[in-house]
């Protein structure tokens, strides 16, 4: 079935340090890819998202490009802010987006 | 726009008692979603709704889930013969649909706590 791999945490950074989280995923068919965020106290909210291979999603500086090949979908910074400091899930969408499948979720600490 | 809200926000309840939860998604949203998280955990995927129809179920939920949109506008969540498994947070979410209309906004979560 369709699954999301993604690293463990916690990922702990200095402030300006470069992120990488990685995710992987298994799918059938032509699924679209998302990052979620959690901020502490906060509901879970869409970072960025890529609905077909080669497809680059962007926010807030966050990149993750849509990996057909390699079935990944790596979150990238290139300067966290400890205001970053939150819980990011990896999520894939079945084609239709009737169903959605989570990563584990990474906590990541920013030190200042 | 409100936000999805979902009611109540805690709960706590005996084993073997039964419990209904409450979504209301973002008006004018034909797509809504249930989710369960433990903690430690992502979302784990329970059921889709587009309108009132329900079109997704998944085979992790039991026969003592139920769940039911009945115009398509608000949604409920009921767990019969609760056990302590049951205990998490569980989430709803909704999305426009349509193309490009794909994001859910999720509201803040019922957490479930079986004694």
């Amino acid at each position: 079935g369709d699954s999301v791999t993604q690293m463990e945490g916690p990922v702990t950074l200095s402030e300006e340090a470069f992120l990488t989280i990685n995710c992987t995923y298994t799918a059938t068919g032509y699924p679209s890819l998302f990052w979620y965020v959690q901020y502490p106290g906060e509901g879970l909210q869409l970072l960025l998202k890529a609905t077909k291979a080669d497809d680059k999603g962007s926010n807030k500086g966050f990149e993750a490009t849509y990996r057909k090949e390699t079935t990944s979908f790596h979150l990238e910074k290139g300067s966290v802010q400890v205001s970053d400091s939150a819980v990011y899930f990896c999520a894939l969408s079945s084609y239709n987006f009737n169903k959605f499948y989570f990563g584990s979720g990474t906590k990541l600490n920013v030190k200042p | 726009d409100t936000g999805v809200s979902q009611d109540p926000r805690h709960k706590i309840t005996k084993r073997g008692q039964n419990v209904t939860f409450r979504c209301d998604p973002i008006s004018e949203h034909n797509r809504l979603y249930w989710y369960r998280q433990t903690l430690g955990q992502g979302p784990e995927f329970l059921t889709y709704f587009q309108n009132e129809a329900q079109l997704e179920k998944s085979r992790l939920l039991s026969d003592r889930f139920s769940a039911e949109r009945p115009k398509g506008s608000f949604s409920t969540l009921e767990i019969q013969r609760t056990e302590q498994g049951d205990s998490a947070m569980y989430l709803c979410a909704s999305a426009a649909g349509g193309q490009g209309q794909e994001t859910q906004y999720f509201g803040p979560g019922t957490r479930l706590l079986v004694l």
